[in-house]
């Protein structure tokens, strides 16, 4: 059972564009939802993360949105450079626990 | 960058010898963590550590074992590697249970299984 549902697949966005991933989750006892950023070769590295008694969070040019009502998050990279093309996991862990639940990830290509 | 080290970072075995892999990490860290990654997966969590000598299983822990002796190092054997094991394995590392502890990866080990 897949509790982290991410889309899409992959994606591909115009220098400078708006890229945008989406995630949703099943398990109301999620609490914790980090967003990884993973580069060839390479392990993923926390981009940023939210907790839902908050609905935006913004470092940067990156944004997750939280729609707790919904199951639903999302996350937002504004002026999109190539340097950003990379795979994204979203990820969830429920209150009280180390663990994490991640997406199935999304391949994004910045093209120049 | 967090002090993970994967060892090795590639290898390839035959089915049916057992492999173990290790990580380890200077931060001193309570928790550290194995995951695989496979195309169309995501990364799946196979076991975890709270603690020298005490481990939990993840979703895919068939096939797997662990062990944790050290704070500093955390084991990952495949007892009779199977080509269904073959997988980019990921070491994290975190500092303690609760809200907001970010897990820090390693870079991996490559596994083929032929």
């Amino acid at each position: 059972q897949q509790q982290v549902k991410q889309s899409p697949q992959s994606l591909i966005v115009q220098k400078g564009g708006i890229s945008i991933i989406n995630c949703a989750y099943e398990n109301t006892a999620f609490d914790y939802f980090p967003w990884y950023q993973q580069f060839p070769g390479k392990g993923p590295a926390l981009l940023i993360a939210i907790r839902p008694d908050v609905s935006e969070k913004k470092e940067g040019r990156f944004t997750i949105s939280f729609n707790k009502s919904a199951k639903q998050f999302s996350l937002h990279i504004m002026d999109s450079q190539p340097g950003d093309s990379a795979t994204y996991f979203c990820a969830a862990s429920p209150a009280g626990y180390s663990t994490l639940t991640f997406g199935k990830g999304t391949m994004l290509l910045v093209s120049p | 960058d967090a002090g993970i080290t994967q060892s090795p970072r590639h290898k390839v075995t035959e089915t049916g010898t057992p492999v173990t892999l290790r990580c380890h990490q200077t931060e001193n860290h309570r928790y550290m963590y194995w995951y695989r990654q496979d195309p169309g997966h995501g990364l799946r969590l196979i076991h975890y550590s709270y603690g020298v000598k005490d481990t939990d299983k993840g979703e895919v822990s068939d096939g797997y074992s662990v062990s944790r002796s050290k704070t500093e190092d955390f084991l990952l054997t495949l007892e009779s590697a199977t080509s269904s094991q073959t997988s980019v394995y990921f070491c994290a590392i975190s500092e303690s249970q609760g809200i907001n502890q970010p897990q820090h990866f390693g870079d991996g080990t490559r596994l083929s299984i032929l």
